[in-house]
C-alpha cells in the first residue's frame, strides 16, 4: 500500500524558517517524482512544485521560488520542504503528493501538514 | 497562468442522486484534466486522470467527460462516503493549477 507519512504541525515565528517532511512507502521511491501543494485555510490547492528523487532536479512554481526549496533523502525515502521568511502568508496545510514518471497527476497524497506562523 | 474555475462552490443533493460538478478552464487545454476528493478530514484521493480516466480503486459511479475548455465530473447515485470537496486541476500548461472546488452536501 502506497502511503505518505507527513511530518506533525508546526508552530512557527515570523521571519524563521520551517522543514517539514514526507517518508513514502509501500513502492519504489526513485521511480515517483514527489510533488508539493499548498492550501491556505478554506481556500483551494496551488501547485509549489516537484523533485526527482533519481537526482534531485527540482521544478518550482515561479510564485514560491525563492520561498520554497525541495530536497530527498533517497536512503530513508523522504522528502523534505524548507519554507524561508516566513509570514503569516504562509500559514496553511501543505500536502506532498507522488506522481509515476510521465504522469501528470497528483496520485497519492500524504495527510498533510499544518503550518501556523504566529508571533 | 491558466485560471481554473468551478462556478459552483457548493452543491446539495440527496443520496441517489446523480450530480455534476463543472469546471472551465481560461483557455482549451486539450483534455490535461483531472479531478480530486477532499474529504472534511482533508485526506485528498485522485480520482479521474486524463479528463475521463477513471484512478484505480474509484468506484465507477464516478465519471469525467469534456473538452477545449468545459469539463465536468459526474456522480451517478450518490453515497454518504462521497460527500467531500471536489477539485479539478489542469496540466496542459505549467504552473499546473486548480480550481476552486466544489463542495458537495447532502440534502
Amino acid at each position: 500500500e502506497v502511503q505518505l507519512q507527513q511530518s506533525g504541525p508546526e508552530l512557527v515565528k515570523p521571519g524563521a524558517s520551517v522543514k517539514m517532511s514526507c517518508k513514502a512507502s509501500g513502492y519504489t521511491f526513485t521511480d515517483y517524482y514527489m510533488k508539493w501543494v499548498k492550501q491556505s485555510h478554506g481556500k483551494s490547492l496551488e501547485w509549489i512544485g516537484d523533485i526527482n528523487p533519481n537526482n534531485g532536479d527540482t521544478f518550482y512554481n515561479q510564485k514560491f521560488k525563492g520561498k520554497a526549496t525541495l530536497t530527498v533523502d533517497k536512503s530513508s525515502s523522504t522528502a523534505y520542504m524548507q519554507l524561508n521568511s516566513l509570514t503569516s502568508e504562509d500559514s496553511a496545510v501543505y500536502y506532498c503528493a507522488n506522481a509515476y514518471y510521465g504522469n501528470y497527476y497528483f496520485d497519492y497524497w500524504g495527510q498533510g501538514t499544518t503550518l501556523t506562523v504566529s508571533s | 497562468d491558466i485560471q481554473m474555475t468551478q462556478t459552483t462552490s457548493s452543491l446539495s443533493a440527496s443520496l441517489g442522486d446523480r450530480v455534476t460538478i463543472s469546471c472551465s478552464a481560461s483557455q482549451g487545454i486539450s483534455n490535461y484534466l483531472n479531478w480530486y476528493q477532499q474529504k472534511p478530514d482533508g485526506t485528498v484521493k485522485l480520482l479521474i486522470y486524463y479528463t475521463s480516466s477513471l484512478h484505480s480503486g474509484v468506484p465507477s459511479r464516478f465519471s469525467g467527460s469534456g473538452s477545449g475548455t468545459d469539463y465536468s465530473l459526474t456522480i451517478s447515485n450518490l453515497e454518504p462516503e462521497d460527500i467531500a470537496t471536489y477539485y479539478c486541476q489542469q496540466y496542459s500548461k505549467l504552473p499546473w493549477t486548480f480550481g476552486g472546488g466544489t463542495k458537495l452536501e447532502i440534502k
